[in-house]
């Protein structure tokens, strides 16, 4: 089945600063690579997704680029906020199945 | 905007005894899973449901749970006989037929098994 790595477990960054999260798959069926953003004591928020056939997509501070060769996808969030403290989980799912595959999430500290 | 709703938030039961979780997906939308994070682990999958039936469910899902849509709005997972191992988060979470892309999560229910 699907295995999805994901790096670093932590990060800490300086409000204003970028931050970038890095996640590997290993199943080359898989199709769809959403992201998920997680507040403290919330369930998983969608906050950006991606499709095989496209290599990057942005949504304004927050892009998503893929590399399906290599098979990773990266998140890349500019002009960080202390809102945008929070865990991040990335997510595989291939074209045959319901179910995602997830990372073992980041946690994301933005330090005013 | 719609939300997927979990009760209870937090739950704590006895090893052996049953327990329900409940949650009420978007009303329009008919892809209903269940899925689970033990702590410091990564969420995994447990179970999806279509159509009244169990369309996919995972190594994790044995006879010891269960899945029911007893109305047209609860979706519950059941958990005959607790262990210990099965204390985790467990969220629910609901698609709309129309868009396979990401689905939306409620804020799950912890379960402790004491």
């Amino acid at each position: 089945g699907e295995n999805v790595e994901q790096h670093p477990s932590t990060l800490s960054v300086q409000e204003g600063d970028s931050a970038v999260i890095k996640c590997t798959y290993s199943d080359s069926a898989s199709n769809y690579f959403p992201w998920y953003k997680q507040e403290l004591g919330k369930g998983p928020q969608l906050i950006i997704d991606i499709r095989s056939n496209v290599g990057e997509k942005k949504d304004q501070r927050i892009a998503v680029t893929l590399n399906k060769t290599a098979k990773h996808f990266s998140l890349h969030i500019t002009e960080t906020q202390p809102e945008d403290s929070a865990v991040y989980f990335c997510a595989a799912r291939s074209n045959t199945g319901n179910q995602f595959y997830f990372g073992t999430g980041t946690s994301l500290t933005v330090i005013p | 905007e719609p939300e997927v709703t979990q009760t209870p938030s937090h739950q704590v039961t006895q090893m052996g005894q049953e327990v329900i979780l409940r949650c009420v997906p978007i009303s329009n939308h008919l892809y209903f899973y269940w899925y689970r994070q033990i702590l410091g682990q990564k969420v995994e999958f447990l179970v999806s449901f279509y159509n009244n039936e169990i369309s996919e469910k995972s190594e994790i899902f044995d006879d010891q749970f269960s899945v029911e849509r007893p109305d047209g709005s609860n979706f519950t997972l059941k958990i005959r006989s607790t262990k210990l191992e099965d204390s985790a988060m467990y969220f629910c979470a609901s698609s709309d037929v129309r868009n396979l892309g990401g689905y939306t999560f409620g804020s799950g229910t912890r379960l402790t098994v004491v």
